[in-house]
């Protein structure tokens, strides 16, 4: 079993769906990541959490420490957010341990 | 201006070589990475240096060798290429244990 497991594996949506990514880890951690892999390959960070809730534009992060779990929400989903959502649960030096990703597709 | 840079983007070499990718950040972070991407996209942590320290090292062959000549600056080094380590590399950084900024990747084809 890995530390770090996501949920769905692949997900396809109609643009404007509600998009829900979850996110379950085992390992002790300094903070939970939220990442963003474009089809082009690029990596950039979108959240780094270690309590509650942030919101940035229409993305949404919240995690349970007690349940070691968190969730990654997209409203109003477009196709320019088609791409694969990697959770990761950080250390206190700050390495990551990955989930596998999330591929989402998003259609017009 | 970009914040991570590596380079070269892409590698092409024959088995037995030996090659290095370099990378570099302008962001004044104190903490850099190295972490390898499969060929089923999944992403591991290979090497982390803190002010030019090396703080992480996992279980990486010791063909492969990390040098941080200064904390903007933490090049990879690998030696006696092998088919497996067909992959892409990404170059990061951070604050201490803070938000991390990827390099573009470096895709490594072993031939």
């Amino acid at each position: 079993k890995n530390e770090v497991e996501q949920s769905p594996q692949n997900l396809t949506a109609q643009e404007g769906e509600f998009i829900t990514i979850n996110c379950s880890y085992s390992v002790g951690i300094s903070a939970l990541h939220w990442l963003q892999q474009h089809p082009g390959g690029g990596i950039v960070s979108l959240f780094m959490l270690s309590s509650g809730k942030k919101k940035h534009g229409r993305l949404i992060a919240t995690i349970n420490i007690q349940e070691k779990h968190s969730s990654l929400h997209i409203t109003a989903s477009h196709p320019r957010d088609s791409a694969v959502y990697i959770c990761a649960a950080g250390g206190s030096q700050g390495n990551l341990i990955f989930g596998k990703g999330t591929k989402l597709s998003v259609k017009p | 201006d970009t914040a991570v840079s590596q380079t070269p983007k892409y590698l092409v070499t024959q088995m037995g070589n030996d090659k290095s990718i370099k990378c570099e950040q302008n962001l004044g972070h104190d903490t850099m990475y190295w972490y390898k991407q499969d060929s089923k996209k999944f992403l591991k942590i290979m090497f982390s240096y803190n002010n030019k320290e090396l703080i992480i090292n996992e279980t990486v062959p010791n063909r492969f060798s990390p040098k941080s000549p200064d904390k903007a600056h933490l090049n990879l080094h690998i030696n006696s290429l092998e088919l497996g380590d067909s992959a892409v590399y990404f170059c990061a950084s951070s604050w201490g244990p803070g938000i991390q900024y990827f390099g573009a990747g470096t895709r490594l084809s072993v031939l």
